[in-house]
């Protein structure tokens, strides 16, 4: 089944306590991207790949890293959580940046306290 | 600045009736436009995805138009289930930024029995 897949799905987690949120799809899709959803404020992109080690910084990338090393997988790392990163994180994919349908991940619900 | 403005905000109708949600977009250049349905703490699925010369396009009980001279776009939904209730999105690509997408901040549909 054609999927984008994260892990976990619910993390509560303290301050400073570095983490990471993998995701990965089995579609060889080229194009990946991380966003983060807050109430009011709606899809927010944090961070985006158009390809193997190639990222870029999407509009709200402070206090995020990404990495692309494999086309399959791109984790998003928090090095020192926030309060303020408490959120609702997705992955998604599509064949490229542009015209194609983006799959969305299942989604990460991530608390910082 | 390229901004997508939805309305309304959240709707509440019976189940069986139907709706029109709007998207209104300053978008330059456009691309496309697409309108995704979100589940509560899922991640948006594609519903439609439409380009420059598509003025309408179904997807079951979903029928998106587009009027890219007034820069308009509008979700009919017809004979409502319990199962549409969700946020629905709207989503224009082809402006400027991170890449080239920007997000509405989506309507909240209940349909009540």
């Amino acid at each position: 089944e054609a999927q984008v897949t994260q892990n976990p799905r619910y993390l509560i987690t303290v301050t400073g306590k570095k983490l990471t949120v993998t995701c990965s799809q089995n579609m060889n899709h080229e194009y990946m991207s991380w966003y983060r959803q807050d109430p009011g404020l709606g899809l927010r992109q944090i961070y985006y790949s158009m390809n193997v080690e190639v990222t870029d910084k999407g509009d709200v990338p402070e206090g995020y890293k990404v990495s692309r090393k494999e086309k399959r997988n791109f984790p998003l790392i928090l090095e020192s959580p926030s309060p303020n990163q408490t959120s609702l994180y997705f992955c998604a994919s599509s064949i490229h940046r542009g015209y194609n349908e983006q799959f969305f991940g299942p989604g990460t619900r991530l608390t910082v306290l | 600045k390229n901004q997508v403005e939805q309305s309304p905000q959240s709707l509440i109708i019976l189940e069986g009736k139907n709706c029109t949600l709007q998207c209104n977009y300053t978008v330059s250049p456009f691309s496309n436009l697409r309108w995704y349905k979100q589940d509560t703490g899922r991640g948006p699925v594609s519903l439609t995805i439409m380009t420059f010369s598509e003025n309408t396009k179904s997807n079951g009980r979903y029928t998106a138009t587009l009027d890219a001279d007034t820069k308009q776009s509008s979700l009919h939904i017809t004979a409502s289930q319990l199962s549409d209730s969700a946020s629905y999105i709207c989503v224009v690509s082809g402006g400027g930024g991170a890449d080239g997408l920007t997000f509405g901040k989506g309507t909240h549909l209940i349909i009540q029995p």
